[in-house]
């Protein structure tokens, strides 16, 4: 089945630094959504892409999909405390199918 | 607009017992996701329903859980004959369907705890 993945399992920085996360599936997605959840929350969404090579950025959050539409990056532009969270990039295959989340990059930003 | 609504929010069982959990999916929303968290793990998907249908259950196991979305009413899990391995939040979200796109935005409640002593 699909499977994606995601690296670094788990990133601390300081504040002002930044930070990366990467997503990659196994099979090409139809399109590819990114949560955010914070400790002892519920996952949000921050956004989605569909187009192969889309860039997209929100304040200091840029996100990336693959031209080949198999991996996708978060980027966090000097980092603040309230960065802290777990990042989940989810993605999809086909018109109205699940999402698979991928597994994770947790992020610890200390002062 | 209320958002996608889950209860109850923590939920203690002995094991044996039966877990139902509910979830009434936002406002205008048909389309029904259930997701299983293990303590500092990611989000595995269960089964993705349609009111009255269940489009996608592969990520169900085979026995002791069942999922419903009548056409009235909230979607419910059903876990039956409860074991301390089914203790994890479970995650309920909800989409409008229509973007034609994958799934869209997923709109997630805030989860139902289960502890099973």
């Amino acid at each position: 089945g699909q499977q994606v993945m995601q690296i670094p399992q788990y990133q601390h920085v300081q504040e002002g630094e930044d930070f990366t996360t990467y997503c990659n599936s196994s099979t090409t997605l139809s399109n590819i959504q990114w949560y955010k959840q914070r400790p002892g929350g519920h996952p949000v969404f921050l956004i989605q892409l569909v187009k192969s090579g889309e860039v997209k950025k929100q304040k200091r959050l840029t996100f990336q999909f693959g031209e080949a539409k198999k991996n996708s990056s978060l980027h966090i532009t000097a980092t603040q405390t309230t960065d802290v969270g777990t990042y989940f990039c989810a993605g999809a295959t086909g018109t109205a199918s699940k999402l698979t989340f991928g597994t994770g990059t947790r992020l610890q930003v200390t002062l | 607009n209320a958002g996608v609504m889950q209860n109850p929010r923590h939920l203690v069982r002995r094991r044996g017992q039966e877990a139902r959990l509910r979830c009434s999916p936002m406002k205008g929303h048909s389309h029904v996701y259930w997701y299983r968290q293990l303590p500092e793990e990611g989000l595995k998907f269960m089964v993705y329903l349609q009111k009255e249908n269940i489009i996608d259950e592969s990520g169900m196991p085979k026995e002791r859980f069942s999922a419903e979305f009548p056409k009235e009413g909230p979607s419910i899990l059903r876990i039956q004959q409860v074991v301390r391995g089914d203790s994890a939040a479970y995650f309920c979200a909800s989409s409008p369907g229509t973007s034609g796109i994958g799934a869209g935005e997923l709109f997630f409640g805030e989860g139902s705890r289960l502890t099973v002593l």
